[in-house]
């Protein structure tokens, strides 16, 4: 039981390129969720999903796009990235929405870079 | 929309000493609260949780806060400090429909030995 994986570990991104971040849970979770941590600025809500087949937007959804085809994955993507969306990447997973459980969980983080 | 004050953006502490770290919130409905710690090069962990009943909750590690609905606050507070408190700490608050945590900006909090 892995929990909540992400790839990549690291990731330095020129302007304007594109990557792909990757999250999976081998716990059977419905709800998943993306944020991103910036200093002083806590954690913040970019997209999250509430079942397979499904995305909605949080806090801070411009740049970026989500897609859930499987249940355990939920990819986020960046199209074309901005020095403004260096930060690190947070997955999280839970049974129940993230108010409503005590166990939501955390993956280990993508720190990405954009020069 | 909901927000989430932390003031204290740093902390630093002896061994211990006791520890109040402060969380406001904007919201004028029912609210779900919670704390979370991060540990240095640790995800995020919860510490602790208020949904209903007593207002002052008790977590892990000697950690409890007191949600004061008149003053919009869930104070994090431990009587006395260990080094292997050293972390950042989030303040978080959700409403009923539950799916979107906001979370406040983080305290770090470092325990001097």
């Amino acid at each position: 039981n892995a929990g909540v994986t992400q790839t990549p570990k690291f990731r330095v991104l020129k302007t304007g390129q594109s990557m792909t971040l990757l999250c999976a849970q081998d716990m059977n979770h419905e709800y998943m969720y993306w944020y991103r941590q910036d200093p002083g600025m806590g954690l913040r809500l970019i997209h999250y999903s509430v079942g397979e087949g499904t995305t909605a937007k949080g806090e801070v959804p411009d740049g970026y796009n989500v897609s859930r085809l499987k249940k355990q994955n939920f990819l986020l993507g960046l199209e074309s990235a901005a020095p403004s969306q260096t930060s690190v990447y947070f997955c999280a997973s839970s049974w129940r929405p993230a108010g409503l459980t005590d166990t939501q969980y955390f993956g280990p983080g993508t720190r990405l870079t954009v020069l | 929309a909901q927000s989430v004050s932390q003031h204290n953006h740093h902390v630093i502490l002896s061994e211990a000493a006791s520890l109040e770290l402060g969380c406001n919130y904007s919201y004028g409905g029912t609210v779900n609260l919670f704390w979370y710690v991060q540990y240095p090069g640790q995800h995020l962990q919860l510490l602790l949780k208020y949904f209903s009943g007593d207002p002052l909750v008790k977590g892990i590690k000697g950690f409890e806060a007191e949600f004061i609905k008149s003053k919009f606050s869930f104070n994090l507070r431990k009587p006395s400090v260990q080094w292997s408190d050293t972390a950042e700490y989030f303040c978080a608050v959700t409403n009923n429909a539950g799916n979107m945590l906001t979370f406040g900006g983080g305290t770090r909090l470092m325990v001097k030995p």
